[in-house]
């Protein structure tokens, strides 16, 4: 199946400071990727829907300023969460599908592994 | 508001025996209906989904759920569990013709199993 990937898997930085993650479709081009947030024992979180080469759309309540989505290419998405506090340490998980909207029955949302923030 | 129950948090089940999560959804209509697997180090998997037609639906790793419209429910079941089905289930909607995107979790089940 396809595959998405996330990078780094763990992170630890010191608070105010930035942190780019990065998610990529390594064998599909992904029109559309999400960004969610899962904390410890919770579900997933929807923080941001990407299309390619257009601004992300962001879920009611998730600091567009403070969590920068840019996704440049059909392959690649980037979440910079700036100026981080420790409040921001979380799960991040990134997925992808190749069709714009995803609302036809044969789309499939790929998810990347994750990747672990702990800001100090 | 939409939301999705997981009862159980955690479910503890013998090797060989069967396994049935519960999920329930609140929702105005019948929406897109998901199971996914989470292993540690690795993305969620979609075991199946559910779009419309036959309420019994088969999907990977010979596990099956029933949409039972009555109850609200979205239950997952497997006849025979195996050590390597030990990871964390959640169950996932999405509005009936709104953008798969916008998925809405439960919290998960972790399933444990024992030799």
């Amino acid at each position: 199946g396809a595959v998405v990937s996330q990078h780094p898997s763990w992170v630890i930085c010191k608070s105010g400071t930035s942190v780019k993650i990065e998610c990529r479709s390594l064998d599909f081009q992904a029109t559309t990727m999400f960004w969610y947030r899962q904390f410890p024992k919770q579900s997933l979180m929807l923080m941001a829907t990407s299309n390619e080469g257009s601004k992300a759309t962001y879920e009611q309540g998730v600091e567009k300023d403070k969590f920068l989505i840019n996704h440049a290419s059909l392959t690649l998405s980037t979440l910079t969460v700036t100026s981080a506090h420790p409040e921001d340490s979380s799960f991040y998980i990134c997925s992808a599908i190749t069709r714009a909207g995803g609302t036809h029955s044969t789309d499939t949302q790929y998810f990347g592994p994750g990747t672990r923030l702990t800001v100090l | 508001a939409q939301s999705v129950t997981q009862p159980d948090i955690h479910i503890t089940v013998s090797e060989g025996a069967s396994l049935e999560l519960r999920c329930n959804y609140s929702y105005g209509a019948t929406p897109y209906l998901f199971w996914y697997v989470q292993s540690p180090g690795q993305g969620l998997q979609l075991l199946l989904k559910y779009f419309s037609g036959d309420t019994l639906v088969q999907g990977i790793k010979g596990f099956e759920a029933e949409f039972k419209r009555s109850q609200s429910s979205f239950n997952l079941r497997k006849p025979s569990v195996h050590w390597s089905d030990a990871a964390e289930y959640f169950c996932a909607v999405a509005p009936y013709g709104g953008s798969q995107g916008n998925l809405i979790f439960g919290k998960g089940t972790k399933l444990s199993v024992k030799p």
